[in-house]
């Protein structure tokens, strides 16, 4: 049983399109992240959600729009997709508190051509 | 987040205790030293995490040193499947804090 699950692993699309990554956890964590790991493999955090509710926003372009209808989900959505979008996206959740550590997924490769 | 400092990549051979150190020289009172792996395309891995004593579980052994300023992951026994980028993060016990991960050491186990 996967705990932090993505979908698509891999996705490939045109300049201008929109798509979604979606990522659910079953491990009752009530916090979860979107991070981004660009070419230079830096990962940074985009979003999180307690409980459905936003609590941190790191200056993402508006295109991108997190929703999370239960605290299980996590659901990352992409408006007019840019080549430098272009990065690894990785879903995580913690509980609790740091000291819980956080569990993240296996992260969705994006390639926007 | 306090700053981190680690090297960039160190090399280890095979069943071998690798050490990594961090320098966290800024950490404040109530934050602790995490530390995540990030084993080639997969998602970061929660490895161990300390406030001032020293720990250990299955993966590795944490050294803080008193001060708190500085501490050493230790793999007891590396393995191929330890290479990977290791992060050491320090981070607040309070709320869900979020990962401010550095460049991080890129550990090579060779055989």
């Amino acid at each position: 049983d996967t705990a932090v699950s993505q979908t698509p692993k891999y996705l490939v699309t045109q300049m201008g399109n929109d798509k979604s990554i979606k990522c659910e956890q079953n491990l009752g964590h009530d916090t979860m992240y979107w991070y981004k790991q660009d070419s230079k493999k830096f990962l940074k955090i985009m979003f999180s959600y307690n409980n459905k509710e936003l609590i941190i926003n790191e200056t993402v372009p508006n295109r991108f729009s997190p929703k999370s209808p239960d605290k299980a989900h996590l659901n990352l959505h992409i408006n007019s997709l840019e080549l430098g979008d272009s990065a690894v996206y990785f879903c995580a959740s913690s509980q609790g508190g740091a000291t819980l550590g956080y569990t993240f997924g296996s992260g969705t490769r994006l390639t926007v051509v | 987040d306090a700053k981190t400092t680690q090297p960039p990549s160190m090399d280890c051979a095979e069943g071998r205790a690798a050490n990594l150190p961090c320098n966290h020289s800024t950490i404040s009172g109530n934050e602790y030293v995490y530390w995540y792996r990030q084993i080639h395309s997969q998602g970061p891995q929660y490895i161990i995490h300390g406030l001032k004593n020293n720990e250990t579980n299955e993966m590795a052994s944490l050294i803080i040193t008193e001060d708190r300023k500085s501490s050493t992951l230790i793999l007891p026994h590396a393995t191929l499947r330890d290479t990977a980028v290791y992060y050491c993060i320090v981070i607040p016990n309070f709320g869900n804090e979020k990962l401010t991960f550095g460049t991080g050491t890129r550990l090579t186990i060779i055989p």
